[in-house]
């Protein structure tokens, strides 16, 4: 049983860039959140789709964005990237009632 | 807003030696907690949880956790480490909306020296 898959693993934008990051949630799940991950920090919730629709949002610019589609899988998109938003991106999936919450290895964004 | 703190940057521990790793919380309502590792340029891994019931809570490779509801804590143990449990520790409550939503501590760095 596959977990959470993310893609791409590293990659390298600069200033005022687009960048879209994919992500698989585990199987039989149907909640996808994401996280930012600064160096030194813990992860920082960004939002949570559940059944195609945004569900929850944490402090974050409307510069970030997400899609969750029919079949779970999720992006999360950042316009007009800021050096600020160098980090470790995390997806995370969860099904319903009180179960953990299962990451993926986390994609890596470096913005020049 | 239900937040986590864990005071320690780092904790160092001997290789066969107890350890601890703190962790304190403030929620409204009944406290959902976790704790999860990461190994560098990793994801996180979950180690264990408390939802109700016993406030000891044992999980992955050897990890417990001691919920104190009167002293808000929640603190990871292990009896006896070992060099590969060095790693970054995380501790973390869950929204009390319903929603899996987690807020994280800062995270705890354990080196456990041979």
């Amino acid at each position: 049983d596959a977990g959470v898959t993310q893609s791409p693993t590293h990659l390298i934008k600069t200033r005022g860039q687009q960048v879209t990051l994919r992500c698989s949630p585990k199987s039989g799940h149907d909640t996808v959140s994401w996280y930012q991950q600064a160096l030194g920090q813990g992860p920082q919730f960004i939002f949570q789709y559940y059944e195609e629709e945004e569900r929850q949002r944490g402090n974050f610019p409307d510069r970030f964005s997400g899609h969750q589609f029919p079949n779970y899988s999720s992006e999360l998109n950042v316009n007009a990237l800021l050096l600020g938003d160098s980090a470790l991106y995390l997806c995370a999936s969860s099904g319903q009632g009180f179960g953990e919450l299962f990451f993926g290895e986390g994609s890596r964004l470096t913005v020049l | 807003a239900q937040s986590v703190a864990q005071p320690e940057d780092q904790v160092n521990v001997a290789e066969g030696n107890p350890l601890t790793v703190k962790c304190t919380y403030s929620v409204s309502g009944n406290p959902y907690l976790f704790w999860y590792v990461q190994y560098p340029n990793r994801g996180l891994q979950f180690l264990l949880k408390y939802i109700t019931g016993d406030n000891l809570v044992k999980g992955s490779y050897g990890f417990e956790a001691e919920f104190n509801k009167s002293q808000t804590s929640f603190h990871l143990k292990k009896p006896s480490a070992l060099v590969s449990d060095s790693a970054l520790y995380f501790c973390a409550v869950r929204d009390p909306s319903g929603y899996s939503t987690l807020t994280f501590g800062k995270g705890t760095m354990l080196l456990v020296s041979p």
